[in-house]
């Protein structure tokens, strides 16, 4: 079994700051880390994903993700917010092997102040 | 670039209706879930189909059923609309593979049973 936990549910973050927001995972088997964002009235899009190699993984718009296996986490980091990056973000965590079962966070709303 | 369709943003039905959500994608994808987003529950998997014909189910499948009849369309199935079932739902695709594979995310429908 796999599971994700977020531990923000909101961040508030002034603009041009930086900011983290915060995921751990567990798993029995090897995993595949995901990271999505959610604007108002859309679906989810990919920001980034962790599957093998460096454990810092680079994504879309500016955002950048740390994999780091002893403390089974997945943290996702911006170093300077614009008022665009307000969204919902989303970690999700696959297992190898067979059909892709993701598992995601109750995300975290992210609001960034002007 | 991929695109995942749901037929309709808004849909409003009554206790007990059959409601029929459909989604279409346009990449030749093998993978299509279901899920349903609820504030503080983030996305729960409903049902999910790796080929023409073949489903699986999710955590949540109770109350639902789904069909695919061709590789591009997936849709799930009311039978027997309930209140409990007010939510947004999400539909997505991937490739198949050893759980590395992205999906793709339609806008969704937010559908209220009243």
């Amino acid at each position: 079994a796999q599971s994700v936990t977020q531990l923000d549910s909101q961040v508030p973050v002034f603009e041009e700051a930086p900011v983290e927001l915060r995921c751990n995972y567990s798993s029995s088997v090897s995993v595949y880390l995901f990271w999505y964002v959610q604007y108002p009235n859309q679906g989810l899009q990919l920001l980034l994903k962790y599957l093998s190699g460096s454990t810092l993984v680079k994504g879309i718009n500016g955002f950048e993700a740390e994999f780091n296996k002893s403390q089974t986490s997945f943290h996702l980091r911006k170093p300077s917010v614009h008022i665009s990056d307000t969204a919902e973000y989303f970690c999700a965590v696959s297992g190898s092997g067979g059909y892709q079962k993701v598992t995601f966070g109750i995300g975290t709303k992210l609001q960034v102040i002007p | 670039d991929v695109k995942v369709t749901q037929s309709s943003r808004y849909l409003v039905k009554r206790t007990g209706e059959k409601v029929f959500l459909e989604c279409v994608q346009d990449m030749d994808h093998e993978n299509m879930f279901w899920y349903r987003q609820d504030p503080g529950l983030g996305l729960r998997l409903i049902y999910f189909s790796y080929d023409v014909k073949m489903k699986e189910k999710g955590d949540i499948p109770e109350g639902y059923s789904v069909s695919r009849e061709k590789k591009e369309r997936f849709s799930l199935i009311l039978e027997s609309a309930s209140t409990n079932q007010t939510s947004m739902y999400l539909c997505a695709s991937s490739f198949w593979g050893q759980g590395n594979q992205p999906q793709h995310f339609g806008d969704g429908t937010r559908l209220s049973i009243l």
